[in-house]
């Protein structure tokens, strides 16, 4: 069964703590994206990925992290110093990242993040 | 500064009457056009990708149009049920870019 999978689905963090988003992909995809969803806005991006051991910020990486040590995995660190993280967390992967004219990207089902 | 504009922000329509939603771009140089779907809580679901020339692809009841010229894009959906109640989002991507750029997407509500 191929696809995306993110967990947990619903996460709740204590102000001043650190917490870390699992994305992991069996499509064989190079590229990997972290996007942001908050009610009324579009998705933003964090963070992206094209190759392993390679990544590059995106509109709002500020008190985000990531690391790319597996072409599977693409896991998110939401840092204490992120101001605003209760949010809808989306990872998504493409075959050779979003530069092709027919690429397409494929979401997982998301992680709701909750700061109280 | 690259900008996707959808039309309406939310869109209520009885069962198994059609529909029309807008996306309007500043995208530029245009490489490809994506319509998803998103269903409340879940990720975003792709329903087509156009191309500079290609001017209308269709999914089942679902039919996109692309007018490269005006930068106007529109989602077509046909005898309308009561699962396509969700968001539908317009993603433009530019020329050698890996950053798209997505509009804030359209509430479609079916009702029966």
């Amino acid at each position: 069964d191929g696809g995306i999978t993110q967990s947990p689905k619903y996460l709740f963090r204590k102000e001043g703590q650190n917490v870390t988003l699992s994305c992991e992909q069996n499509l064989n995809h190079d590229a990997m994206y972290w996007y942001r969803q908050d009610p009324g806005q579009g998705l933003r991006l964090i963070y992206y990925s094209q190759i392993v051991n390679d990544f590059q910020k995106g509109d709002i990486a500020e008190g985000y992290s990531v690391s790319r040590e597996k072409k599977e995995s693409f896991p998110l660190t939401v840092t204490s110093a992120q101001k605003n993280p209760t949010a809808f967390y989306l990872c998504a992967s493409s075959k050779e990242g979003l530069a092709g004219p027919t690429d397409t990207q494929y979401f997982g089902p998301g992680t709701r993040l909750t700061v109280l | 500064k690259n900008q996707v504009e959808q039309s309406p922000q939310s869109l209520i329509i009885l069962e198994g009457k059609n529909c029309t939603l807008q996306c309007n771009y500043t995208v530029s140089p245009f490489s490809n056009l994506r319509w998803y779907k998103q269903d409340t809580g879940r990720g975003p679901v792709s329903l087509t990708i156009m191309t500079f020339s290609e001017n209308t692809k269709s999914n089942g009841r679902y039919t996109a149009t692309l007018d490269a010229d005006t930068k106007q894009s529109s989602l077509h959906i046909t005898a309308s049920q009561l699962s396509d109640s969700a968001s539908y989002i317009c993603v433009v991507s530019e020329k050698g870019s890996y950053i798209p750029t997505f509009g804030r997407g359209t509430s479609l509500i079916v009702h029966p």
